[in-house]
């Protein structure tokens, strides 16, 4: 079951501004992970932060989670036209099966 | 490295047939791997979970005599979509999630394929 709500559902800015992206979940997680994809194609990796890390970066990638108000958000700086994807966060819990969020849709324009 | 691929990438079928998509790991070995489901502009829905040389655990709501999954070794997994209807048309992805030893938590995903029965 889909435990992961995203917001905002789809978000359209200018080449070189900042994406922020959030997820909330509703369990006890072991982890959060997200995960970018392209139109018509599989997933990609982006980042994993464990539920005792608050902030990860990765690149142009921050990643935070608060787990007391059971949230994460994802922050894309100096974005660039090829960010252009759906990106999605998934949480773990024990058995490391992966529920996804809905995901947010972002457009970066040239 | 941790590369999975996913055959057929496309495959259109008509209703009533079989239709079989591969999953491979290919430069690790898999414990195990993952079964999704994806509906245009939606998430992913997980079907069922492999282990290699057990049988297939599926989510609530996944019948497991529709979509028959084999884990034959530990680089590859397949799907079946038996009876294939129109409403089985999707896009479908798999996962691997790499042996104790390296990073578990980690699930490299395939490119999909996507299935259309007329």
């Amino acid at each position: 079951s889909q435990q992961g709500e995203e917001d905002p559902q789809a978000l359209s800015i200018q080449e070189g501004e900042n994406a922020t992206m959030n997820c909330s979940y509703k369990t006890s997680i072991n982890n959060l992970q997200w995960y970018r994809q392209n139109s018509g194609r599989g997933l990609v990796h982006l980042i994993l932060i464990r539920s005792n890390e608050r902030e990860k970066h990765s690149g142009r990638l921050r990643v935070t989670l608060d787990t007391s108000k059971k949230s994460s958000s994802l922050l894309i700086t100096a974005s660039r036209a090829a960010d252009t994807a759906s990106y999605f966060c998934a949480t773990a819990v024990n058995d490391y099966k992966l529920s996804f969020g809905a995901g947010t849709t972002v457009t970066v324009r040239a | 490295g941790a590369v999975v691929s996913q055959h057929p990438s496309r495959v259109i079928c008509k209703s009533g047939t079989s239709v079989k998509i591969e999953c491979r790991s290919l430069d690790f070995q898999a414990t195990t791997m993952f079964w999704y489901r994806q509906f245009p502009k939606q998430s992913l829905m997980l079907m069922a979970t492999s282990n290699e040389g057990s049988k297939a655990t599926y989510e609530q709501g996944v019948e497991k005599d529709k979509f028959l999954i084999n884990h034959a070794s530990l680089t590859l997994s397949t799907l079946t979509v038996t009876s294939a209807h129109p409403e089985d048309s999707s896009f479908y992805i798999c996962s691997a999630r790499v042996k104790a030893g390296w990073i578990q938590e980690t699930q490299y995903f395939g490119p999909g394929t996507r299935l259309l029965v007329l």
